[in-house]
């Protein structure tokens, strides 16, 4: 089916520790977007890239980084885990914002210890 | 910063009654969408209502926007139990490529 795919689901990290999430779309949507979900905070945007090559910050974009590898693929890296960053992380793409909404991923729910 | 703030925040109904979820915002906008969050899953995109637009129709949902008040409604008719969920209003500012959500409506449809 054609969407967006986050892995892994789910995982755990010790503080400290370093990992990558990875997020890919079939839909040749040219935005990707990463959010983080929190009780009680709705969605946050982390980082985004408008387009293939380009990246930006968003609003939380501490202790993050990303890589638009591809047209269809951009993942969200976690270099020194902390438990601030338990969250449930979502992956997002749409064709052209402000003319479509946008397509989300199923999420990843990371707890850092 | 939040940008939409849905109200109610939780919202119990019965089956077959009509549910309605209203949103304000603080600065112009290109376009507001609601989206749909079922517990554990990824959000899904239900209407998109461009600034110059007062009222579009999407099935049982009717969305309406009022931007001299920076508000707008969502009106899910004749509500099912399949209609529970967290509902989020998003709005997509003026010279921006990105999307900010509010914090959500929790709708309990009891049947």
């Amino acid at each position: 089916n054609a969407g967006v795919t986050q892995t892994p689901k789910f995982q755990v990290l010790k503080t400290g520790q370093s990992m990558t999430l990875q997020c890919a779309q079939d839909m040749n949507h040219n935005s990707m977007y990463w959010y983080r979900q929190d009780p009680g905070m709705g969605l946050r945007l982390i980082y985004y890239s408008a387009s293939e090559g380009t990246t930006d910050k968003g609003e939380v974009p501490n202790g993050y980084n990303v890589s638009r590898l591809n047209k269809r693929e951009f993942s969200l890296r976690l270099e020194s885990a902390a438990p601030s960053q338990t969250s449930v992380y979502f992956c997002a793409s749409t064709l052209a914002p402000g003319s479509y909404g946008y397509t989300f991923g199923s999420g990843t729910r990371l707890t850092v210890v | 910063s939040q940008q939409g703030e849905e109200d109610p925040q939780a919202l119990s109904i019965q089956e077959g009654e009509n549910a309605t979820m209203n949103c304000s915002y603080k600065t112009s906008i290109n376009n507001l969408q609601w989206y749909r969050q079922n517990s554990g899953r990824g959000l899904v995109h239900l209407i998109l209502i461009r600034s110059n637009e007062r009222e579009k129709h999407s099935g049982r949902l009717r969305v309406t926007l009022d931007t001299s008040k920076k508000s707008s409604s969502l009106l899910i008719t004749a509500s099912r139990a399949a209609d529970t969920a967290s509902y989020f209003c998003a709005t997509d500012k003026a010279g921006y490529s990105t999307l900010t959500f509010g914090k959500g409506t929790m709708l309990l449809v009891s049947p």
